[in-house]
């Protein structure tokens, strides 16, 4: 199947600080999403990105398919963008499930 | 109110009790699925409906049953909890006549501890 790798693994940021969060995948993809897993456990959308370039507010994300990656970036961090973000996509075929890569934690310091 | 909900959020149970966790969605989708998440992983898939009439496993099924009682029910069975089931369980739907192709909703998660 396809195989989902997204680094750093681990990141540590002072407040205010930008950064890129990236995720590798080794097959086309049908569908790509980023999310974000709060505190609590809760996933929020954050972007649904097969191809191409988004943007929300302080977010945003690209992701070049015929090279196979998607990138996320956040700018100007905040305390409350801690968490874990994960890539998942989805290869099409018979039953659309996204396969999730294992995360990059993030903890932002005030 | 949230689209999609799951029900109990939280329970602890023993070994070899049955115990059923609920998905209810008001987004009209069609298409409903049923994760788990271990501590340092991803999500994986356990099973996935496309109709009220249609059950699929994913690819850890063992263990697990699923009843899709209506197009917005989607309910997940433990028919004998052992301790490796403990995990955080999500559920999802999508809608693949969406704007957004298969663009996947998540519950806020059930998390399960068998002790």
């Amino acid at each position: 199947g396809i195989q989902v790798e997204q680094s750093p693994p681990d990141l540590i940021l002072q407040e205010g600080a930008n950064s890129t969060l990236r995720c590798n995948f080794s097959d086309s993809v049908n569908n790509l999403q980023w999310f974000h897993q709060n505190p609590w456990g809760q996933l929020i959308n954050l972007f649904y990105i097969p191809s191409g370039t988004k943007q929300n507010g302080r977010l945003s994300a690209t992701t070049v398919a015929t090279e196979r990656y998607s990138l996320l970036y956040i700018s100007s961090s905040q305390t409350t963008d801690s968490g874990v973000y994960f890539c998942a996509v989805d290869v099409g075929g018979s039953n659309y499930k996204l396969t999730f890569g294992k995360g990059t934690l993030l903890t932002v310091n005030p | 109110d949230a689209d999609v909900t799951q029900t109990p959020r939280n329970r602890i149970t023993k070994t070899g009790k049955r115990i059923m966790l609920e998905c209810s969605q008001t987004k009209g989708h069609d298409r409903m699925y049923w994760y788990r998440q271990d501590p340092g992983l991803g999500l994986r898939l356990i099973y996935y409906s496309f109709d009220v009439k249609d059950i699929n496993k994913g690819e850890i099924s063992d263990g697990y049953s699923v009843s899709r009682q209506a197009q917005a029910k989607f309910s997940l069975s433990l028919e004998s909890a052992i301790p490796n089931q403990t995990a955080l369980y999500f559920c999802a739907t999508s809608d693949l006549g969406g704007p957004d192709g298969n663009e996947q909703f998540f519950g806020p998660g059930t998390r399960l501890t068998v002790l």
